[in-house]
């Protein structure tokens, strides 16, 4: 079963609007991390937002919030007011485990995000 | 800020060539990894590495190996190039952010085996 799952290939959204990208996640461990992380054209990987599997709240980091729904096990980002650099890939990311001790990353295939003028 | 490079950012190799790929980063971090990117997988875990000379698999290690000889350096080895490593390939190595310890990646090497 794929660890991480982006259902999403491509999405086109208009300027100003918000947009949600999907990401569903597969495990048995407990302690978890979820990462979003943006592609953008030139091809640099940028940490975005993260949600510990422990973490009361919903991960907020500027425009960007994680609307993460444990019991669902689904951790969608959500983009508000989206702008026209926004236009990038973008990917979803599990660490299992504890902070320390396992560093891996499991990646989803990727949203191809593009803003519309 | 953090600065994880990589040696080239475009590479043309012949089939059956030994290619290296380099990554230096120069924040003093233990543990890097190389990633290749391809449309519709995603990353795919290729090696990593915890410690100098210490070195485990990833997901898809065949066709690969590595070296890490100093604690910056991490270097990727495809021992005999095959038009089916046409890839990008990333490097990353992991530290404090903010709040958690996050993957800092480098720019990429785009890779073509012909």
């Amino acid at each position: 079963a794929q660890k991480i799952t982006q259902t999403q290939p491509g999405m086109f959204v208009q300027e100003k609007e918000a947009v949600t990208l999907d990401c569903t996640y597969d495990t048995s461990d407990p302690s978890y991390g979820l990462f979003w992380y943006k592609q953008p054209s030139s091809g640099e990987m940028i940490f975005l937002i993260y949600q510990g599997s422990y973490d009361q709240q919903n991960a907020t980091e500027g425009r960007y919030s994680l609307n993460f729904q444990k019991a669902r096990k689904s951790a969608n980002l959500v983009i508000s007011a989206s702008q026209l650099g926004d236009s990038a890939m973008y990917f979803c990311a599990m660490r299992e485990g504890s902070n320390f001790g396992n560093e891996k990353l499991t990646f989803g295939t990727g949203t191809r995000l593009t803003i519309i003028p | 800020d953090v600065k994880v490079t990589q040696s080239s950012r475009y590479l043309v190799k012949r089939t059956g060539e030994k290619v290296f790929l380099e990554c230096v980063q120069d924040m003093d971090h233990e543990n890097m990894f190389w990633y290749r990117q391809d449309p519709g997988l995603g990353l795919r875990l290729i090696y990593f590495s915890y410690d100098v000379k210490m070195k485990e698999k990833g997901d898809i290690p065949e066709g690969y190996s590595v070296s890490r000889e100093k604690k910056e350096r991490f270097s990727l080895i495809l021992e005999s190039a095959s038009t089916n490593q046409t890839s990008m390939y990333l490097c990353a190595s992991v530290g404090w952010g903010a709040l958690v310890r996050e993957q800092y990646f480098g720019p990429g090497t785009r890779l073509t085996v012909t």
